[in-house]
């Protein structure tokens, strides 16, 4: 039930892009996209819901390929304050808002 | 301002002892989550609930207790039976219903460390 997350770790030079995937084996109502600084609570990036619609910051983005299950985070032209552990997290159909994470993709973009 | 406030944020316990973590949010959400999260590790669901009086088991829920007696409050009981229960535990909230896209609002977090 948990969704899978590639890759595990990314090391970036500032202004580099990087994409972050997620992917079910079930149908899914949402997926949604966070990040968390050491010692820190998640902060909401992105949510992206079943038929389209989507809220989140304006400099993130990220896509969901209802077919697959998957779903994308977008980072370009990275920053210093990019760093930092991201985590998707699945709701699926059916499933009561049971909302589950995957096991996390560490960034570190260095100077 | 709205928030999520869970308390302690710093808690150590001796083995055998049951201790409870407090989740308060005043953002009028439906929707409540217990999340724990080992060093270095994703964060895993233990319990949720979606309406007063009323909650389900997440995936590691052996172990733990919880109510949800009012709308605002969610607390965590870590009872003696859960064999290693050091770690980072995480409250969350989230809205429902119509027009509420459901992102998760989180507290800062109780840290659990067992002597």
């Amino acid at each position: 039930q948990q969704p899978v997350q590639s890759p595990q770790a990314v090391i970036l030079r500032e202004g580099e892009d990087a994409v972050i995937n997620c992917s079910s084996s079930k149908a899914l109502y949402s997926v949604h996209w966070y990040r968390q600084k050491h010692g820190e609570a998640p902060v909401f990036l992105m949510i992206l819901l079943k038929g389209g619609e989507q809220k989140g910051h304006e400099k993130i983005s990220a896509s969901f390929n209802e077919k697959k299950q998957q779903s994308s985070l977008y980072l370009t032209a990275s920053q210093l304050s990019y760093s930092g552990t991201y985590f998707c997290g699945t709701e699926m159909v059916n499933a009561g808002n049971m909302l589950t994470f995957g096991g996390g993709t560490r960034l570190m973009v260095k100077p | 301002d709205g928030g999520i406030t869970q308390s302690p944020k710093y808690l150590f316990r001796k083995e055998g002892q049951n201790v409870t973590l407090s989740c308060e949010q005043n953002l009028n959400h439906d929707a409540m989550y217990w999340y724990r999260q080992d060093p270095g590790q994703g964060l895993r669901l233990i319990y949720y609930s979606q309406i007063v009086n009323d909650f389900q088991k997440g995936d590691i829920a052996e172990g733990y207790s919880v109510s949800r007696e009012k709308k605002e409050s969610f607390p965590l009981t870590v009872t003696s039976a859960q064999k290693n229960p050091t770690a980072f535990y995480l409250c969350a909230s989230k809205p429902l219903g119509t027009g509420a896209y459901g992102e998760l609002f989180f507290g800062e977090g109780s840290r659990l460390t067992v002597l």
